[in-house]
């Protein structure tokens, strides 16, 4: 069964770097979403992507969050400074379609995450 | 904005039945989703719901009344490895994509 790939697993750095957390989403999927978890409260949304575009972010991807799909294949999440508060799970996901469209119901798939830790 | 309600804990017996609830407010709704999540591990998806109504999967169903905000995950038959938390996530009626509101999650443990 196809499923999303996020490489690194584990990325420690210093308070001030920037990461960027890459992830292959499904072939044939169009949404593309990034979540975090940090540890032990809820999965939150922070940004949805489609047609090379943001199409909707939370007050967590502020200005320091950026999301790219630099080829066919890639999407990242970068954060350029980061802060100890970064510390958590991200998540990459994708659907295969939104809400708008025939197959809503679509669920999202997760890849294993990248847990980031910010010394 | 979406408020979503879960019990934090839950613990049932192999073999038994167990129904997790999960209760929502919402400024607008298109869909309620159940996850699984292991330890460490990624969600992984369980069943989805938008009409009032029982959808029945194998060993997993989840129910939905939209007029009360309520949902409930009932796990069948259970096994040592259903314990995991649960996610109830909603999809508000806004954007174009899957956003998703996830509550705390439900922790259960199955036991012998």
């Amino acid at each position: 069964e196809p499923e999303v790939t996020q490489t690194p697993s584990h990325q420690v750095t210093q308070m001030g770097q920037e990461v960027i957390l890459r992830c292959v989403p499904i072939s044939n999927h169009l949404y593309f979403y990034w979540y975090r978890q940090i540890l032990g409260q809820k999965v939150e949304f922070l940004v949805s992507f489609y047609n090379n575009e943001i199409s909707e972010k939370s007050e967590i991807f502020d200005d320091q969050f950026s999301v790219e799909r630099p080829d066919g294949s890639n999407f990242t999440l970068k954060i350029r400074s980061t802060k100890l508060e970064d510390s958590a799970m991200y998540f990459c996901a994708s659907s295969e379609a939104g809400q708008l469209e025939s197959s809503y119901n679509s669920p999202l798939h997760f890849g294993n995450g990248t847990r980031l830790t910010v010394t | 904005g979406q408020n979503i309600d879960q019990p934090t804990e839950m613990t049932a017996t192999e073999g038994a039945i167990v129904q997790i609830n999960c209760t929502y407010q919402t400024s607008g709704f298109n869909g309620l989703f159940w996850y699984q999540q292991h330890a460490g591990e990624a969600p992984t998806f369980l069943s989805y719901n938008v009409l009032d109504g029982l959808e029945e999967k194998g060993r997993f169903s989840s129910f939905l009344s939209r007029s009360k905000g309520y949902s409930y995950l009932l796990l069948k038959e259970l096994q040592m490895k259903d314990s995991a938390s649960y996610l109830c996530a909603v999809r508000p009626l806004t954007g174009g994509g899957n956003k998703l509101t996830f509550g705390t999650g439900t922790q259960l443990k199955v036991e012998l």
